[in-house]
């Protein structure tokens, strides 16, 4: 069973950087049926796709985050993590790692979400 | 990449059938056959109850269907009952490793 666990500060300030973390157990991060994502969700609404990275190192964002926003792996620790600059009030987010299965490209493991509040 | 667009509530008594529509573009929805739904409750992450459209994952009842015409898809839930309340949401591949989901609908079984 794939598990995946978020990890990384609670609050972050406006300007600031954000960084997250997201160990996976029970499967590797280089295994070809699936790419590893990252998802958001603000409070009280739905689901945002942010971006994903597939074993060969390749990440794609959501068109409008991608400047902001820099996911990468280190296939030694079995990790990916996320990045996000210039954080604003916007960012406000549960944040969740996930696991997309390739040929289905559907979401078959969530992490359990990691609350990141951005205020000064 | 827009959000997929879904009506943010339905309802439906119980024992009844209710269908969430997701309309999407040509270049998700419409052009792929990779649409997914899931089921969020509260306090909880999102699962996986539909993928390839109409493929049930694996202790899903067959309550529980998908469809897809054009660039728009749709769940539907027969014979409701209270564990159905939810939060339902879609997604659709879009490309280069990316996905896209619609905004959710709260269903409410009265």
């Amino acid at each position: 069973q794939v598990q995946l666990q978020e990890s990384g500060p609670g609050r972050v300030r406006p300007s600031e950087t954000l960084s997250l973390s997201c160990v996976v157990s029970g499967a590797s991060i280089i295994d070809q049926n699936k790419y590893w994502g990252w998802i958001r969700q603000s409070p009280g609404k739905g689901l945002e796709w942010i971006g994903s990275i597939f074993l060969d190192g390749t990440s794609s964002y959501k068109s409008p985050l991608k400047d902001r926003f820099a996911i990468s792996a280190d296939t030694s620790r079995n990790e990916y993590s996320l990045r996000v600059t210039s954080v604003t009030a916007a960012d406000t987010a549960v944040y969740y790692c996930a696991a997309v299965r390739r040929f289905g490209d559907y979401v078959s493991s969530w992490g359990q979400g990691l609350l990141v509040t951005v205020s000064s | 990449q827009s959000a997929l667009t879904q009506p943010p509530s339905a309802s439906g008594s119980l024992g009844q059938s209710v269908t969430i529509s997701c309309t999407g573009s040509a270049s998700d929805v419409g052009y792929y056959d990779l649409v997914s739904w899931y089921q969020e409750k509260p306090g909880k992450a999102p699962q996986v109850i539909i993928e390839h459209i109409d493929k049930r994952l694996s202790g899903v009842p067959d309550r529980f269907s998908g469809s897809k015409s054009g660039n728009t898809a749709s769940l539907t839930v027969s014979g409701l009952r209270t564990e159905d309340e939810a939060d339902y949401y879609c997604s659709s591949y879009a490309d280069r490793n990316s996905l896209v989901f619609g905004g959710g609908t709260k269903l409410t079984v009265l």
